[in-house]
């Protein structure tokens, strides 16, 4: 089955413990993207790739760290959490230029929560 | 930048009303629209999309036009179903298409 896998599920942490929250999709696809839902904002972009070693800054990328080594996997890395981080993550793909037609596949979410 | 704003929640309908959830966008160049759905507990679906002006999309009985005159995206079903409540979102691709921009999500309920 064609899906995008995050790890874990729910999350609870203390201020300061780094953490990383893995994604892994089995479709191939060059882009992938991080996102927070916050209540009343939607979704906004953390970081993005378009590819291997190819990583660039979304809208809130302050306080996370991303890398794109292996064209499956894209880990979301908190090296100082803090409360206000405490969210709902998702990770989505999409295939390159696909995005138009398909739109991007996301994960079930991972909902953190920084103490 | 490019922004998305949808009418806020939560809509409250009987079982078989006619839905209305309004989206309107800001964006540059000629972005691709989507509607997404997020059913309790879970992560985002797609639901429909159009991918230039006028298009219309459809799934499971809803539809949105993309009309650039207005920047709307309008979502609309003509009957909805208890099974339809959950959080719908408005959202825009940009050009390069590594970027979603999405509105604020407005919750639907729908009673029996």
């Amino acid at each position: 089955e064609a899906q995008v896998t995050q790890n874990p599920r729910y999350l609870i942490t203390v201020t300061g413990k780094k953490l990383t929250v893995t994604c892994s999709q089995n479709m191939n696809h060059e882009y992938m993207s991080w996102y927070r839902q916050d209540p009343g904002l939607g979704l906004r972009q953390i970081y993005y790739s378009m590819n291997v070693e190819v990583t660039d800054k979304g809208d809130v990328p302050e306080g996370y760290k991303v890398s794109r080594k292996e064209k499956r996997n894209f880990p979301l890395i908190l090296e100082s959490p803090s409360p206000n981080q405490t969210s709902l993550y998702f990770c989505a793909s999409s295939p390159a230029g696909g995005g138009r037609n398909y739109g991007y596949t996301f994960g079930s979410g991972t909902r953190l929560t920084v103490v | 930048g490019n922004s998305v704003t949808q009418m806020e929640g939560p809509v409250t309908l009987s079982e078989e009303a006619f839905l209305t959830i309004n989206c309107t966008y800001t964006a540059t160049g000629y972005p691709s629209l989507f509607w997404y759905v997020q059913y309790p507990g879970e992560g985002l679906q797609l639901l429909l999309k159009a991918t230039k002006a006028d298009d219309k999309g459809s799934n499971k009985g809803f539809e949105a036009t993309y009309r650039k005159e207005t920047t709307s995206f309008h979502l609309e079903k003509g009957s909805v179903q208890v099974s339809d409540s959950a959080v719908y979102f408005c959202a825009l691709l940009n050009n390069a298409g590594n970027m979603l921009t999405f509105g604020g999500g407005t919750r639907l309920m729908v009673k029996p």
